[in-house]
């Protein structure tokens, strides 16, 4: 079990430019969620998938950002025409289907815009 | 609106000094409250799951209790190495498990 994974760590990027994250899951783990973080707050809801399906998509998530789980395994991130108000951490965290609610997250990918 | 709130923001407590980190919620029908520790640039670790009022969870210094308004954390003797940030969460009835997470407690264990 090698945990969640997420890529990159970390990402510096200029206002204006498209940034895309990866998470990959632990295996057999069919749920899987992105959350995002700001200094001295907890972890913010932003969209939601079992297997590769997109059930649910918290108002946060402008149109400038977009996800995506295809064939229910890796999932990506994305955010276009970056902001510095999207300088956060994004976290993806993953559950097995069963499960009440606990979930595994990554370490989270850091995204700075200047 | 689900709410949970956890108090205080901030702890400074001495090696060995007992105290209890608080989270308070207002949800209906409650599924579950989860308990989780977040160490600084890490993403956070899962720690406990409580269920109904009354119920306990232990896991070497820390306990976990829950009634209907409010959940405690309680750290007995703690180390330096409990600092983290300790976060709570709730989770609502309904089809998605998408659990709504409080601004968190940082604890800081003096030696």
């Amino acid at each position: 079990d090698t945990g969640v994974s997420q890529d990159p760590r970390h990402k510096i990027t200029k206002r204006g430019q498209n940034v895309t994250f990866r998470c990959d899951p632990i295996s057999e783990h069919n749920r899987l969620y992105w959350y995002r973080q700001t200094l001295g707050q907890g972890p913010e809801f932003l969209t939601y998938f079992q297997n590769e399906a997109q059930l649910e998509k918290s108002r946060l998530l402008s149109d400038r950002f977009s996800a995506e789980r295809p064939k229910g395994s890796f999932s990506t991130l994305e955010i276009q025409r970056t902001e510095q108000g999207d300088s956060a951490m994004y976290l993806c965290a993953t559950s097995p289907a069963g499960s009440t609610g606990e979930l595994f997250f990554g370490e989270g990918s850091r995204l700075t815009v200047l | 609106e689900d709410q949970v709130t956890q108090s205080p923001e901030a702890l400074r407590l001495q090696e060995g000094e007992s105290s209890s980190l608080n989270c308070s919620y207002t949800v209906s029908g409650l599924r579950g409250l989860f308990w989780y520790r977040q160490d600084p640039g890490k993403g956070p670790e899962f720690l406990f799951t409580l269920y109904s009022a009354g119920e306990e969870k232990e896991k070497e210094r820390l306990k976990a209790t829950l009634t209907k308004k409010e959940s405690f954390l309680h750290i007995t003797a703690p180390k330096p190495e409990d600092s983290a940030t300790y976060l709570c969460a709730v989770q609502a009835p309904g089809g998605s498990y998408i659990p709504t997470f409080g601004r968190g407690t940082s604890l800081i264990v003096h030696p």
